[in-house]
């Protein structure tokens, strides 16, 4: 069965400098959310998206950005990364809201040296 | 708001025996509740999850569930653990309307000794 695909698997970046995360969600799945786990940490929201507009905000800093593309896919943008950035950025998706399950994909990790 | 509260930040048991993680949530309508279980530096595998229907829900690698309206909580229990189920374990819960996110607890990590 299709997973949710992340890319990169990982990155490493230097500070000031701009990473972009990209998601492909499972076919036919309508909403995708990103999270920030920091090492040592729970999975914190950072923002989902549903049919391509942005569905629910949590605590993403205002150096991030994302969008929802037409075939579904997202992305998100991180600029003037800072070394607290570092962390597992984990995509999920799921159809017709949370009822019927989310799919997390393997997740990039982003090192900021 | 929902919430999630994990009381045991580690726990370790001897391999063979029994567990049980605590999960509590805080959330104002029907909860649509989750275990995931998460190994250093990897992604987060779904244990099982309750919609609806019977409390006690099975998952995978032998890992069961009980839902307590009553008690507002989701325990995750298993008879007798494997060496391999020394992870990371988040409860996280969700609703069924909203495109509604996941809130995770801080999760358990568990230990399991020989």
């Amino acid at each position: 069965a299709a997973g949710v695909i992340q890319s990169p698997r990982h990155l490493i970046k230097e500070k000031r400098e701009t990473a972009t995360l990209k998601c492909y969600p499972i076919p036919r799945h309508d909403t995708v959310y990103w999270y920030q786990q920091g090492p040592g940490q729970d999975p914190q929201f950072l923002i989902s998206f549903y049919e391509k507009m942005q569905s629910d905000k949590g605590s993403i800093p205002d150096r991030f950005s994302a969008q929802q593309f037409s075939d579904y896919h997202s992305e998100l943008n991180m600029s003037s990364l800072e070394l607290g950035d570092s962390a597992l950025y984990f995509c999920a998706s799921s159809f017709g809201g949370g009822g019927y399950g989310y799919t997390f994909g393997s997740g990039t990790r982003l090192t900021v040296v | 708001a929902q919430s999630v509260t994990q009381p045991d930040i580690h726990i370790t048991v001897s391999e063979g025996a029994s567990l049980e993680l605590r999960c509590n949530y805080s959330y104002g309508a029907t909860p649509y509740l989750f275990w995931y279980v998460q190994s250093p530096g990897q992604g987060l595998q779904l244990l099982l999850k309750y919609f609806s229907g019977d409390t006690l829900v099975q998952g995978i690698k032998g890992f069961e569930a009980e839902f307590k309206r009553s008690q507002s909580s989701f325990n995750l229990r298993k008879p007798s653990v494997h060496w391999s189920d020394a992870a990371e374990y988040f409860c996280a819960v969700g609703a069924d309307f909203g495109n509604e996110k996941l809130t995770f607890g801080t999760g358990t990590r568990l230990t399991i000794i020989p």
